[in-house]
């Protein structure tokens, strides 16, 4: 079946540090892949996403980019602010349309 | 324009008790998605509902658990004899096209209902 593994958290940084966090995925077909935020008493929303290999996806400074060989869609930004602190989930959705969650990553950013 | 909307935004019930809780999509939107987030399980897919086709049902984790949607819009999940397990975070999302299309598989997510079954 379909599965998404990203890194544990919760991951502590502080303003204008590097973020990285890990996605790989296993999955039938060919599967588009997702980074949805949650920030603190909020909905989920969509990040970004990138629906074929190579694509890279990328929005308020995040970036993604869909490796087929290695399984792999890792969130970085370059310089993180206070206002990243979330959680972070990376999802995938294959032929079956439904979305398949990691576990989710909780960055908190200091100041 | 509007987004997904859920209500109620809180739940408290007691072991036992039917409850139902609504979701209105995005107006337009075809498809519907109910997922449930809880701390044990994270984030899991339980029904989705695409135009006037058979619903997808197979994330429903048991019987007492269904859903139906009206008028291919309004969607009501319903949890009868609800269980303190059932304590969650239940999340509506919607999205515009069906499945093999270009972009379709973008789905917004509305602010969820929390549930509390004591």
């Amino acid at each position: 079946g379909n599965s998404v593994t990203q890194m544990e958290g919760p991951v502590t940084l502080s303003e204008e540090a590097f973020l990285t966090i890990n996605c790989t995925y296993t999955a039938t077909g060919y599967p588009s892949l997702f980074w949805y935020v949650q920030y603190p008493g909020e909905g989920l929303q969509l990040l970004l996403k990138a629906t074929k290999a190579d694509d890279k996806g990328s929005n308020k400074g995040f970036e993604a980019t869909y490796r087929k060989e290695t399984t792999s869609f890792h969130l970085e930004k370059g310089s993180v602010q206070v206002s990243d602190s979330a959680v972070y989930f990376c999802a995938l959705s294959a032929n079956d349309y439904k979305l398949s969650f990691g576990a989710g990553t909780t960055v908190t950013v200091r100041a | 324009g509007a987004g997904v909307s859920q209500s109620p935004s809180n739940k408290v019930t007691e072991k036992g008790k039917d409850v139902e809780l609504r979701c209105d999509p995005i107006s337009g939107h075809t498809a519907l998605y109910w997922y449930r987030q809880s701390l044990g399980q994270g984030l899991e897919f339980l029904i989705y509902f695409q135009g006037n086709s058979a619903p997808d049902k197979s994330g429903l984790p048991s019987d007492r658990f269904s859903a139906e949607r009206t008028g291919g819009s309004v969607s009501t999940l319903t949890i009868q004899r609800t269980q303190q397990e059932d304590s969650a975070v239940y999340l509506c999302a919607s999205s515009l096209r069906s499945p093999g299309l270009a972009g379709a598989h973008e789905q917004y997510f509305g602010p969820g209902t929390r549930l509390t079954v004591t």
